[in-house]
């Protein structure tokens, strides 16, 4: 168990729907990234946040959005939602030692999207 | 942008033998992390390299970091079936707060 909870755990919804993918970090960790993984891919950098701002973008489609709160937990939103949208979503956090680029993430068990 | 290779993408090993899977970047890395999914399972750390030319070893499992701090390796020795998943290398460069993630290298294990 990483600490890093993410719900819900399956997601069955359809074409165009709008859904909210929740993401609570391992305690003490500041930041938190969102992961793509689609079926035979990798893991596809979506976005980062550090103490409630965004710090970093990835390949994030414009459908799609984030924020972290005030207690750090984060949610990904996910609108008009197409069938390659279909995917494993991954939640991951880490201290994020100020200056450094050396953190260690620490990875939720993930939600699984399915579109249809 | 930077990019990270991962090769080979699929690894089928007899099980007793040993392999070893490669990641290079495009850009130079300021360190290279490596991470095992298995099946079903998330991404958790194994070990990070932050040294040109570091080498580091976590029982079976070698990883190195190349001098010009652009490539690395796993290599596992006398592979068990424990072994299975794939593995994924990640490295920031200087000043780039996003960690790129290879491709993975998806292991399998014939007994």
């Amino acid at each position: 168990d990483s600490g890093v909870t993410q719900t819900p755990k399956h997601l069955i919804t359809a074409t165009g729907q709008r859904v909210t993918l929740r993401c609570s970090p391992r305690s003490g960790d500041l930041s938190v990234y969102w992961y793509q993984q689609s079926l035979d891919q990798g893991l596809q950098f979506l976005i980062q946040y550090y103490n409630g701002e965004e710090r970093a973008k990835g390949n994030i489609l414009e459908r799609f959005s984030a924020q972290q709160f005030p207690d750090l937990h984060s949610e990904l939103n996910l609108s008009s939602l197409e069938l390659g949208d279909s995917a494993l979503y991954f939640c991951a956090s880490s201290v994020l030692t100020s200056g450094a680029f050396t953190d260690t993430q620490y990875f939720g068990p993930g939600t699984r999207l399915t579109v249809l | 942008g930077q990019q990270v290779m991962q090769i080979p993408q699929y690894q089928h090993v007899q099980e007793g033998e040993d392999f070893t899977t490669y990641c290079n970047s495009s850009t130079t890395l300021s360190n290279i992390q490596w991470y095992k999914q298995r099946p079903g399972g998330h991404p958790v750390f194994l070990i990070q390299l932050v040294k040109s030319g570091e080498v580091k070893k976590q029982k079976r499992l070698t990883f190195q970091f190349g001098e010009a701090k652009k490539n690395s390796s796993l290599h596992i020795t006398a592979t068990q079936t424990t072994d299975v998943g794939t593995y994924f290398c990640a490295g920031y460069t200087i000043n780039d707060y996003k960690l790129s993630f290879g491709a993975g290298t998806t292991v399998t294990v014939r007994a």
